[in-house]
């Protein structure tokens, strides 16, 4: 199965900086109609995981637009241009092209 | 609005069994592939099993192949998980999900505890 590596995993970030989440596969997730099978979930404190990004940089309905993916094949990034209080919690990235789906360890992003 | 609503959970001996019920509204249920994932008490998210659209395509992990039957009924906008021989590692927030061009959604979770 494909390993999801992710760094750092503890993320303390003051509101209004940026942070920076990284994600890297064990096997290129890139397929050939050219789309990266990965996706970015933050799990706030006490809810299920939602969807962030898909498709390794398409924004989900409702995510607001502080909230970016890039990156392809194996090396993979997930920005937010300004931290807010309400995105703490914990970030996972997931590989969506080879069965079984996995997830890396995930980052936790807290308020400085 | 998208919802999905995970019910069946509860606490269960160890060998016992248990079938969960996510049930979906605010989307074409039948047009997508439904997921269950579980997550473990202060771990992250695990990939249980998908169904396709119509029922013929059905995958497993490896942890529950033999054990967890996945289902669904497209009439009543339903998935379903059968959970025979459960052991005390499977004790976890049991999540149903899909995801569709905007994205998708998954439910707020069922509690499975396996304890003697």
């Amino acid at each position: 199965e494909i390993v999801m590596t992710q760094s750092p995993l503890s993320l303390p970030v003051t509101p209004g900086e940026p942070a920076s989440i990284s994600c890297r596969s064990s096997q290129s997730l890139l397929l050939s109609n050219g789309h990266n099978y990965l996706d970015w979930y933050l799990q706030k404190p006490g809810q299920s995981p939602q969807l962030l990004i898909f498709l390794g940089s398409i924004r989900a309905s409702g995510v607001p637009d502080r909230f970016s993916g890039t990156g392809s094949g194996t090396d993979f990034t997930l920005k937010i241009s300004r931290v807010e209080a309400e995105d703490v919690g914990v970030y996972y990235c997931m590989q969506a092209l080879q069965s079984p789906p996995t997830f890396g360890q995930g980052s936790k992003l807290e308020i400085k | 609005e998208v919802q999905l609503v995970e019910s069946g959970g509860n606490l269960v001996q160890p060998g016992g069994s248990l079938r969960l019920s996510c049930a979906a509204s605010g989307f074409t249920f039948s047009k997508f592939w439904m997921h269950w994932f579980r997550q473990a008490p202060g771990k992250g998210p695990t990939w249980v099993s998908r169904i396709n659209s119509d029922g013929t395509a059905i995958d497993y992990a490896d942890f529950v192949k033999g054990r967890f039957t996945i289902s669904r009924d497209n009439s009543n906008n339903t998935l379903y998980l059968q959970m025979n021989s459960l052991k005390v590692e499977d004790t976890a927030v049991y999540y149903c999900a899909f995801k569709d061009d905007r994205g998708g959604s998954w439910g707020q979770g069922t509690q499975v505890t396996v304890s003697s």
